[in-house]
């Protein structure tokens, strides 16, 4: 069964610092990936995706991730954290695009 | 970029009274919707998917006459919470899929409704 694994619900950064959010699927076919995040009693907004090209993908509000298909990851990436990116944060794959599955989620707060 | 549309924001109801949840897709059809709850820091369960012109496909332990679905049109979705019970209060969102877009499209999101129920 297709699946979705976030590694940590709660991730931990000072403002400045590196962001790195995972996210590991399972499946024998490279899905179609998304990153989304939801901010407090609000609906989800979309961050990134990848569908094919290039492996590297560029997202709003500085944040990246890459496609790698030889660890089935599609980790979540910023530089520099800013206090403004405190959220909770889902990656979600798609095989057949009316079916979406969603990770657990991981929270991230940013210290000052 | 597609738009949908989510009232109320919040509600709060008494126990035994029931509540209407809309959702609608502002500048595209969507023959399809999916509705999502979540409880506090959780992810998104999958309720049921709403179609256009046809019954609602529920998840498996989602009790179909606890929370009815319409589809009455391509751009909106209602879900109704009857005989609310305070263990329904909840964050319940829908969202749409790609659909005439392309399949490597992600889902347009409504901004969430907050039912509380006493």
């Amino acid at each position: 069964a297709q699946s979705v694994t976030q590694l940590g619900s709660h991730v931990s950064v000072s403002e400045g610092a590196l962001v790195l959010l995972r996210c590991n699927y399972s499946s024998s076919v490279p899905p179609y990936l998304f990153w989304y995040v939801q901010y407090p009693n609000q609906g989800l907004q979309l961050l990134l995706k990848y569908t094919t090209g290039a492996t590297l993908v560029k997202g709003i509000n500085g944040f990246e991730a890459e496609f790698k298909k030889s660890e089935t990851s599609f980790h979540l990436t910023k530089p520099s954290a800013h206090m403004s990116d405190a959220a909770e944060y889902f990656c979600a794959v798609s095989y057949t695009g009316n079916q979406f599955y969603f990770g657990t989620g991981t929270s991230l707060t940013v210290i000052p | 970029g597609a738009v949908v549309s989510q009232h109320p924001s919040w509600v709060i109801c008494k126990s035994g009274t029931s509540v209407k949840i809309e959702c609608r897709s502002l500048d595209f059809q969507a023959t399809t919707m999916f509705w999502y709850r979540q409880f506090p820091k959780q992810s998104l369960m999958l309720m049921a998917t709403s179609n256009e012109g046809s019954k609602a496909t529920y998840e498996q332990g989602v009790e179909k006459d606890k929370f009815l679905i319409n589809h009455a049109s391509l751009t909106l979705s209602t879900l109704t919470v009857t005989s609310a019970h305070p263990e329904d209060s909840s964050f319940y969102i829908c969202s749409a899929p790609p659909g005439q877009e392309g399949y490597n499209s992600p889902l347009h999101f409504g901004n969430g409704t907050r039912l509380t129920v006493t």
